[in-house]
């Protein structure tokens, strides 16, 4: 099984909807992320936590929510979703301590209509 | 504010030549530096990582990188290249105080011809 799972994989939606974006993680670690991923633009940081009762905007946060149910889990919502939401999102986790590393998921590739 | 530039977009290699990445930073202090690797439809994998000691450091898959202070780079590289290295490399600096937040730059395509 995956260490970092993220669900659902696809979904076209159409714009206004609310969609809620889902990503749990059996890797015991405090910090998670959820960056979208453009060509050619690489990975930018939507929103991250450090633990549950942390939550940091990003460099692109505008639009986006987010929910730390509990360390295991980290939700994005996009409250009303807009053509220019369509992208690759990925959640990460990394450990606490220099130089850890972050371990991503397999993406959810969302289009928005 | 630190940034990564990755000049290449496509490199298009054949199957056994050797290979260069380039990747350039900026950032005030001494960087964490990463290459993460994305296969088509999966998420990305760590390559190598670089904050202290040696600044040449291994990676899985036969890669390595060169950290250079002077050139502000961390260029990926690997002798012999595979037809199962084709895929996207992204090169990234970590920030804070445990460089654990990351500034990824623009990604490089590679293409593996036979």
């Amino acid at each position: 099984d995956a260490d970092v799972t993220q669900t659902p994989r696809n979904r076209i939606t159409k714009t206004g909807k609310r969609i809620m974006l889902e990503c749990s993680q059996t890797k015991g670690h405090d910090r998670m992320y959820w960056y979208r991923q453009d060509p050619g633009l690489g990975l930018r940081l939507i929103y991250y936590s450090f633990d549950v009762k942390d939550i940091n905007k990003g460099e692109i946060s505008d639009g986006y929510s987010v929910s730390r149910q509990a360390q295991a889990k980290f939700s994005l919502s996009l409250e009303s979703a807009i053509p220019n939401q369509t992208a690759l999102y990925f959640c990460a986790t990394s450990g606490q301590g220099a130089g850890k590393p972050q371990h991503f998921g397999d993406g959810t590739r969302l289009s928005i209509l | 504010a630190q940034s990564v530039t990755q000049p290449d977009i496509h490199i298009t290699v054949s199957e056994g030549a050797s290979l260069e990445l380039r990747c350039n930073y900026s950032y005030g202090a001494t960087p964490y530096l990463f290459w993460y690797v994305q296969s088509p439809g999966q998420g990305l994998q760590l390559l190598l990582k670089y904050f202290s000691g040696d600044t040449l450091v291994q990676g899985i898959k036969g890669f390595e990188a060169e950290f250079k202070r002077s050139q502000s780079s961390f260029n990926l590289r690997k002798p012999s290249v595979h037809w199962s290295d084709a895929a996207e490399y992204f090169c990234a600096v970590g920030r804070g105080n445990a460089g654990n937040m990351l500034t990824f730059g623009g990604g490089t395509r590679l293409m593996v011809k036979p």
